[in-house]
């Protein structure tokens, strides 16, 4: 594997569930982000973490839980989701903080 | 309020012609500016940048170019190939100052037509 990978790549939960986003870094970088993005609107940062600590989250909402148990690892953890969280969400990394980012591939969460 | 606008949803160009992408900053602690541009199920792709010390970067078929006095850049692509048809993003970064992450613009669709 190379660059940036995430799984799974589509992924369709109701309001319920607890599922979790998988984001893997092959480039030896050390700081990681998770974005949102949804129809017509830039892309919207949720978290970075740089060294595996975090150092930046956005007013995101408790029901988005991230982790970075290593620099090359970083999960989204989503439980009692709503409707409108429906986006693709896209997984990047750097070499360090700030700098310029590679991305996943994301993956598109419908919210049923 | 967007502190990086890219006033046109779409863009429309002849195979062959230049391809111009417009960008628009209101932030003056920008000092880094990067474009990528995203294929459909695909994340965005870093396509070249350039530093507020400069004007003009030039990869190949792609040039950035920055007037700081206007607060704005420009991507051109010449020769436009259909290939190139994708969104485009432009992304600002204060390395210097407080605002430490990517501000990213909405995006332009650019169709390139053979």
């Amino acid at each position: 594997e190379t660059g940036v990978t995430q799984t799974p790549r589509h992924l369709v939960m109701g309001m319920t569930n607890k599922k979790s986003l998988k984001c893997e870094q092959h480039l030896g970088h050390n700081a990681m982000y998770w974005y949102k993005q949804s129809a017509k609107k830039p892309l919207e940062l949720m978290f970075v973490y740089s060294l595996e600590e975090r150092v930046e989250n956005n007013s995101v909402p408790s029901r988005f839980s991230p982790e970075c148990p290593n620099s090359s690892h970083l999960f989204l953890h989503l439980h009692t989701l709503q409707p409108e969280d429906s986006a693709l969400y896209l997984c990047a990394s750097s070499q360090d903080y700030p700098g310029v980012q590679f991305f996943g591939p994301g993956t598109r969460l419908t919210v049923l | 309020d967007q502190q990086v606008k890219q006033n046109s949803p779409s863009l429309s160009v002849q195979e062959g012609r230049i391809s111009i992408l417009n960008c628009d900053y209101t932030n003056s602690m920008f000092d880094y500016f990067l474009w990528y541009k995203k294929y459909p199920a695909e994340g965005p792709t870093f396509l070249i940048s350039i530093s507020s010390i400069k004007d003009k970067n030039e990869d190949g078929r792609f040039t950035v170019f920055l007037n700081k006095s206007a607060k704005h850049l420009s991507l051109h692509i010449v020769p436009s190939q259909p290939g190139d048809s994708a969104v485009y993003f432009c992304a600002a970064i204060a390395y210097g100052g407080s605002q430490g992450n990517l501000i990213f613009g909405k995006g332009t669709k650019l169709s390139v037509k053979p």
